[in-house]
């Protein structure tokens, strides 16, 4: 059982929009930042999303961020084929002192 | 161009031993955080350990606390991880990840992943 919930798969037809929700407590993301994470099949994660909405270079802008009070978001549009991957969201907790991760969510582009 | 190389993973038996090296380059290692995050077959992202940039704190996870130990060696730009007393619940991925800067802070680069298995 995650710290942060996420739901298990979300799935939308090609140049669609999705959005990935982390729902989380105030020892967590109430009161930290959020970042958000890729990983395609058979590779190790990569930053999509830091500081709850900024974006690494290189992250097109069709990946965005977002948070409100004890919960994030993460936006996706112009949905492609290659965005197929399990995204993750994490973030400090305050209360356990470390990390802490989402299930994750496997997106799959119809 | 920042790079994180795992090694030292393998097959190990229950109650035994490894330890895993990061060797990193392209960028003043000692200023940023660090931090171990595994993943077990099939499974999601488990947060292990953290240590700091400078002075050296160190963070676990309670599932590994007591048998697992993180440092750093600053001049061989190295990030190590002790493992002991291996359990079948251990057998995992394990990356290497890069802190923007702080500890709280985003993991911004992430290694390969080394492989540990742990079975009889």
């Amino acid at each position: 059982q995650s710290v942060l919930t996420q739901p298990p798969s979300v799935s939308a037809a090609p140049g669609q929009k999705v959005t990935i929700s982390c729902s989380g407590s105030t020892s967590n993301i109430g009161n930290n930042y959020v970042s958000w994470y890729q990983q395609l099949p058979g590779t190790a994660p990569k930053l999509l999303i830091y500081d709850n909405d900024r974006r690494p270079s290189g992250i097109p802008d069709r990946f965005s961020g977002s948070k409100s009070g004890t919960s994030a978001t993460l936006g996706i549009t112009g949905l492609q084929t290659g965005d197929e991957a399990d995204y993750y969201c994490g973030t400090w907790s305050s209360s356990l002192s470390g990390w802490v991760f989402g299930g994750g969510t496997r997106l799959t582009v119809l | 161009e920042v790079q994180l190389v795992e090694s030292g993973g393998g097959l190990v038996q229950p109650g035994g031993s490894l330890r895993l090296s990061c060797t990193t380059s392209g960028f003043t290692f000692s200023n940023y955080a660090m931090s171990w995050v595994r993943q077990a077959p099939g499974k999601g992202l488990e947060w292990v350990s953290t240590i700091s940039g400078r002075v050296n704190n160190t963070y676990y996870a309670d599932s590994v606390k007591g048998r697992f130990t993180i440092s750093r060696d600053n001049s061989k730009t190295t990030l190590l991880l002790q493992l002991n007393s291996l359990r079948a619940e251990d057998t995992a991925i394990y990356y290497c990840a890069k802190h923007d800067t702080w500890t709280k802070d985003a993991f911004n680069v992430w290694g390969q992943g080394t492989m540990v298995t742990v079975s009889s």
